[in-house]
């Protein structure tokens, strides 16, 4: 079955630039989501289709995918910013969701 | 504005049922293809299963933990996704999401529920 491996935590500066890989087989050639999940919400979808923002998503949140990798780039962090992040693809039908990384802003 | 509302969690004893209901609203719900996702307590979002559109005759698909267990269907008369789940486990514990996730890796997977509890304990 289909494995998308992330990172179990990334801590940046506040106002710095934090990155969040997502490693799968040849994830370029799919549709990457990514999803933030504040503690006792709901995820939000933050980039769909590798680099596009849903309406009210910050510019701040931009993606890219090529190859085995996938990432999430979060510019200038913000507190509000600290969260878990999943990526998400459909392989054969199925979804799968990344293991999920835990952003610190610090 | 859409909504998904879930219902239908709770305490339930290994091997019972139970079922969960989603009521949408703010969209279609008879074209939309829909998700259930579920987040084991500490742990990452797994996928359940998903339900495709009326008109792509509410074919489903599953997560290999879940199939033969538990199914998902739709009510288009009162805009109301559901999951049955029997012969439970206690590793189905968790908060279980209503969600728009679907194939076409857009933003219409971008709707999710506010969730619901499902503890699985004797």
């Amino acid at each position: 079955s289909y494995e998308l491996t992330q990172p179990l935590s990334v801590s940046v500066a506040l106002g710095q630039t934090a990155s969040i890989t997502c490693g799968g087989k040849n994830i370029g050639r799919k549709s990457v989501l990514w999803f933030q999940q504040k503690p006792g919400q709901a995820p939000v979808l933050v980039l769909y289709r590798d680099n596009n923002r849903p309406s009210g998503i910050p510019e701040a949140f931009s993606g890219s995918s090529s190859g085995n990798t996938a990432t999430l780039t979060i510019t200038r962090a913000q507190a509000g910013d600290e969260a878990d992040y999943y990526c998400q693809v459909w392989d054969s039908s199925t979804a799968v969701f990344g293991g999920g990384t835990k952003l610190t802003v610090l | 504005e859409v909504q998904l509302v879930e219902s239908g969690g709770g305490l339930i004893k290994p091997g019972g049922s139970l079922r969960l209901s989603c009521a949408v609203s703010g969209f279609t719900f008879s074209n939309a293809w829909m998700s259930w996702v579920r987040q084991a307590p500490g742990r990452g979002l797994e996928w359940v299963g998903r339900i495709k559109s009326k008109i792509d005759g509410r074919a489903t698909d599953y997560a290999a933990p879940v199939k033969g267990r538990f199914i998902i269907s739709g009510d288009d008369s009162k805009d109301t996704l559901y999951l049955q789940m029997n012969s439970l486990k206690t590793e189905d514990t968790g908060v279980y999401y209503c969600t728009t996730l679907n194939d076409f890796g857009d933003d219409t997977s971008g709707y999710w529920g506010q969730g619901t509890l499902v503890t699985v304990s004797s």
